[in-house]
């Protein structure tokens, strides 16, 4: 069974830019979950995507955003881009079956710098 | 709010020295405890889920252990390959993971 893919894999940009990121779930997994990993805050919750709407959000600003498609497929938003946005951005993908979370399988990250 | 609290930050061992990983949680009616290992630049790897207190799984090296305040992670016989860091994450089952900072564990040959 293939696992949790991310495109891109590596992104610079320059700040005010904004990018796009895309994530594929494992078949069958309709949750699918962002989070922003750095080296001081850990990894940090974005939000859920269940088919095709937003069921949870974290403390992110406005800035950060996403959606999924039919296919399960998401993808995540981050516009006007800062410094401080650099990071591994991680999907993870779930049965979350009957609303609950259980094990979350990650891919491999797309690690964003900002310029 | 739901906390997860992992020690030590960072491990240093020999190989074949024996350890354990320490996380502690507070969390209001646990749904699941589960472990994670992360090499660097790479997403995490699910290890193990843990649901109740007593509960113990293992994989070849690594046994995980839950009570009703903290979950270990016993490392027997370690090898360089263990290097990684392992995170530790809490649900309530209707709410997202809550992640600890991890344990960056080195194990020297």
């Amino acid at each position: 069974k293939a696992g949790v893919t991310q495109t891109p894999r590596y992104l610079i940009k320059t700040r005010g830019q904004q990018v796009t990121l895309s994530c594929s779930p494992i078949s069958g997994h309709r949750s699918v979950s962002w989070y922003q990993q750095t080296p001081g805050q850990g990894l940090q919750f974005l939000f859920e995507y269940f088919s095709e709407t937003q069921r949870n959000k974290g403390n992110f600003p406005g800035r950060f955003s996403g959606r999924q498609f039919s296919n399960s497929r998401s993808e995540m938003n981050v516009s006007t881009l800062e410094l401080g946005d650099s990071a591994l951005y991680l999907c993870a993908s779930s049965l979350r079956v009957a609303g609950v979370y259980n094990e979350q399988f990650f891919g491999p990250g797309t690690r964003l710098t900002v310029l | 709010e739901d906390q997860v609290t992992q020690s030590p930050e960072a491990l240093r061992l020999q190989e074949g020295e024996s350890s354990s990983l320490n996380c502690s949680y507070t969390v209001s009616g646990l749904r699941g405890l589960f472990w994670y290992r992360q090499d660097p630049g790479k997403g995490p790897e699910f290890l193990f889920t843990l649901y109740s207190a007593g509960e113990e799984k293992e994989k070849e090296r690594l046994k995980a252990t839950l009570t009703k305040k903290e979950s270990f992670l016993h490392i027997t016989a370690p090898k360089p390959e263990d290097s990684a860091t392992y995170l530790c994450a809490v649900s309530r089952g209707n709410t997202p993971l809550v992640f600890g900072k991890g344990t960056r564990l080195s194990v020297i040959a």
